[in-house]
């Protein structure tokens, strides 16, 4: 099984400041890596799917980078809205497997 | 677009059988695949498997033996059998959408509470 790593847990950032979330995976996984935001009370939502492809309708300041065992997720200019726990996800193996979730606070 | 709705008994007692229905609706079951992903309360995502619209499924080792999955085409709804639950089954189950068993889910049910409790 493949785990992934997320860090930090947590973090509490100033709106318009960046923001980068990491995920490691246990061993290679190329770039079948996803990324998901959740907010509150909601379903997962994905952003950035096989590591860097952003999804129809997301904001720009939303990129994702890297392949092999390490990832990125990166916010340009965080706003209010994006207060929210985000997910990496693999789908390279199975069983498929989530990181632990960064939950990010806005001050 | 297509849209997905969880449903099912709220309250589970142990050891019995938890039962779920996905049912998809503006959209067909047919040339996707359905993964089925839990999420304890406060705590993070765990997927439990999938299954095409033709029947073929795969689990998570971890639930493999108490875990049974089924597509009924012509109603469009996707189930989920869960045996001998604990308190540990507890959590949000979701039903999400796939291209392919291994792959983005996207979209994703908006989730039912099931609570395993006497």
């Amino acid at each position: 099984e493949t785990v992934l790593t997320q860090s930090p847990d947590f973090q509490s950032v100033s709106p318009k400041e960046k923001v980068t979330i990491t995920c490691r995976a246990s061993q290679s996984i190329g770039i079948s890596l996803h990324w998901y935001q959740q907010k509150p009370d909601q379903s997962p939502r994905l952003l950035i799917k096989y590591a860097s492809q952003s999804m129809l309708g997301v904001p720009s300041r939303f990129s994702g980078s890297g392949s092999g065992t390490d990832f990125t997720l990166t916010i340009n200019g965080l706003e209010a809205e994006d207060a929210a726990t985000y997910y990496c996800h693999q789908s390279d193996n199975l069983p498929m497997t989530f990181g632990q979730g960064t939950r990010l606070e806005i001050k | 677009q297509v849209q997905l709705q969880e449903s099912g008994p709220g309250l589970v007692k142990p050891s019995e059988t938890l039962s779920l229905t996905c049912t998809v609706s503006d959209g067909s079951i047919d040339t996707y695949c359905w993964s089925w992903v839990r999420q304890p309360p406060g705590k993070g995502l765990e997927w439990l498997g999938y299954i095409y619209d033709t029947g073929y499924s795969n689990y998570n080792p971890s639930l493999k033996s108490r875990l049974t999955m089924s597509v009924e085409t012509s109603k469009n709804q996707l189930s989920l059998k869960l045996t001998s639950v604990t308190a540990a089954d507890t959590a949000i189950y979701y039903c999400a959408r796939a291209r392919t068993g291994r792959n983005f889910f996207d979209p994703w049910g908006q989730g039912t509470l099931v609570t395993v409790s006497s």
